[in-house]
């Protein structure tokens, strides 16, 4: 079955360290993976996509299919950064059923 | 545009009762579906509604349904309400096709 793992449920960085939020996936085929954030009371956003192959917010991600990751770095956190995570896919065929893992809250120190 | 809309914000039900969830899509979407998500998890995907038809479900029971208007706007319907229904319902919209979604705020669905 295809699953999302995010095996951290906590990180904590100082503003100005880098981050890197992890996420693995268990699927077979080729899927398209995401990462979406949630801000402290506001509504589920994507963020970014891996076959957009785009910086959002100083945020980069990178498919890596031998190890089935999709990992989230940034070199250098922010305190608006701080927010909930979550790292999802669509395997392929499919359009709209997004898989989720469990969500990773980034908490930015100053 | 509103983005996604959900009605109500909040609600609380009892134990057996019935609830319905609504849900306006992002305008120039058509495409709605529904992902419950309970407290300190990720969303879990429940049902997708296109041409006022369900065309994807995830694992759960029949007490779980919907509805897609012709205005593409959708209701979520759970029966039988158990404890472990209480969760945050969002609903997200899409064009049919597309693999990205827009999310609503939520409906937070107590039942006691």
């Amino acid at each position: 079955a295809q699953r999302v793992t995010q095996p951290e449920k906590l990180l904590s960085v100082f503003k100005g360290a880098p981050v890197e939020l992890k996420c693995n996936y268990s699927y077979s085929g080729s899927p398209e993976l995401f990462w979406y954030v949630q801000y402290s009371r506001q509504r589920l956003q994507l963020l970014l996509r891996h076959i957009s192959r785009e910086s959002i917010k100083g945020f980069t991600a990178d498919l890596n299919k031998g190890e089935t990751s999709f990992h989230l770095k940034k070199p250098f956190a922010q305190e608006e950064d701080s927010a909930m995570y979550y790292c999802a896919l669509v395997y392929s065929g499919n359009t709209g059923k997004l898989i989720f893992g469990q969500g990773t809250t980034l908490q930015v120190k100053p | 545009d509103a983005g996604v809309t959900q009605s109500p914000t909040h609600l609380i039900k009892t134990r057996g009762q019935q609830v319905t969830l609504r849900c306006s899509p992002k305008s120039g979407h058509d495409t709605v579906s529904w992902y419950q998500q309970a407290l300190g998890q990720g969303p879990q995907f429940i049902f997708q509604y296109y041409e006022e038809e369900e065309r994807q479900r995830g694992n759960f029971p029949d007490r779980f349904s919907g509805h897609q208007f012709p205005n593409y706007s959708s209701e979520l319907n759970v029966n039988a309400l158990l404890l472990g229904d209480s969760a945050l319902y969002l609903c997200a919209s899409s064009t049919q096709g597309a693999r990205a979604a827009f999310f609503g705020q939520g409906t937070r669905l107590t039942v006691v």
